[in-house]
């Protein structure tokens, strides 16, 4: 299977704890995206990466939000000192550049912060 | 203001018949691509299809079209022959300007399908 793989699917976590997130996306895929999606509602934008270059981020993602993809493969979001408001589904997606850009989904890491 | 808006919260459809969710969405760009993902119970967004705003025809998939009103700024999702396992949320979403790369989702529909 080729698709949007994310890692770990759960993480529980204490707050003020760091948690970190990896999403490998579809190979050929050039543009990688963060969302976080809290119960009930519709993802919500966070980042987004073209190769390696972070070229747009949301005011959602504070400062102890970062996200990198050093070699424009795989990409990690950390999340520094957690609170509970942090608690969501974070998901990766991923998409090819040109045509209707239709970004394929990967199948989220849901994060608790106790 | 809301870029996407899903008015039914919860829908039912019996199995075997057709069911429609509604999407209307907001822009003043020329350009822009509205998709409809839906996400089962395990969390995973799954992308159904897609209609670009130049497009001529109505976009087709399978079981699922979209009624797409470019006047009416309306996208609506069709599933014909609905199956049990159509049972989740589906959201639609839009991407606005060819260079434009985030997605605003809309707040889902839940859909029900009973046997």
């Amino acid at each position: 299977d080729t698709g949007v793989s994310q890692n770990p699917r759960h993480k529980i976590t204490k707050r003020g704890q760091n948690v970190t997130f990896r999403c490998d996306p579809i190979s050929e895929h050039n543009r990688l995206y963060w969302y976080r999606q809290t119960l009930g509602q519709g993802p919500e934008f966070l980042t987004y990466f073209q190769n390696e270059a972070q070229l747009e981020k949301s005011r959602l993602l504070s400062d102890r939000f970062s996200a990198e993809r050093p070699k424009g493969s795989f990409s990690t979001l950390e999340i520094q000192r957690t609170e509970q408001g942090d608690s969501a589904m974070y998901l990766c997606a991923s998409s090819q550049q040109g045509g209707g850009e239709t970004q394929y989904f990967g199948p989220g890491t849901r994060l608790l912060v106790l | 203001a809301q870029k996407i808006t899903q008015t039914q919260p919860g829908m039912f459809v019996q199995e075997k018949e057709a069911v429609t969710l509604d999407c209307t969405y907001d822009t003043s760009d020329p350009s822009y691509g509205l998709f409809w993902y839906k996400q089962p119970s395990s969390g995973e967004m799954i992308f159904l299809i897609y209609q670009g705003s130049y497009d001529q025809q109505n976009a087709t998939e399978g079981r699922y079209s979209l009624n797409f009103q470019k006047a009416r700024k309306s996208a609506n999702l069709v599933i014909s022959a609905s199956q049990l396992g159509d049972s989740a949320m589906y959201f639609c979403a839009m991407r606005e300007d060819p260079y434009g790369q985030n997605f605003v989702f809309g707040p889902g529909t839940r859909l029900s399908v009973l046997p």
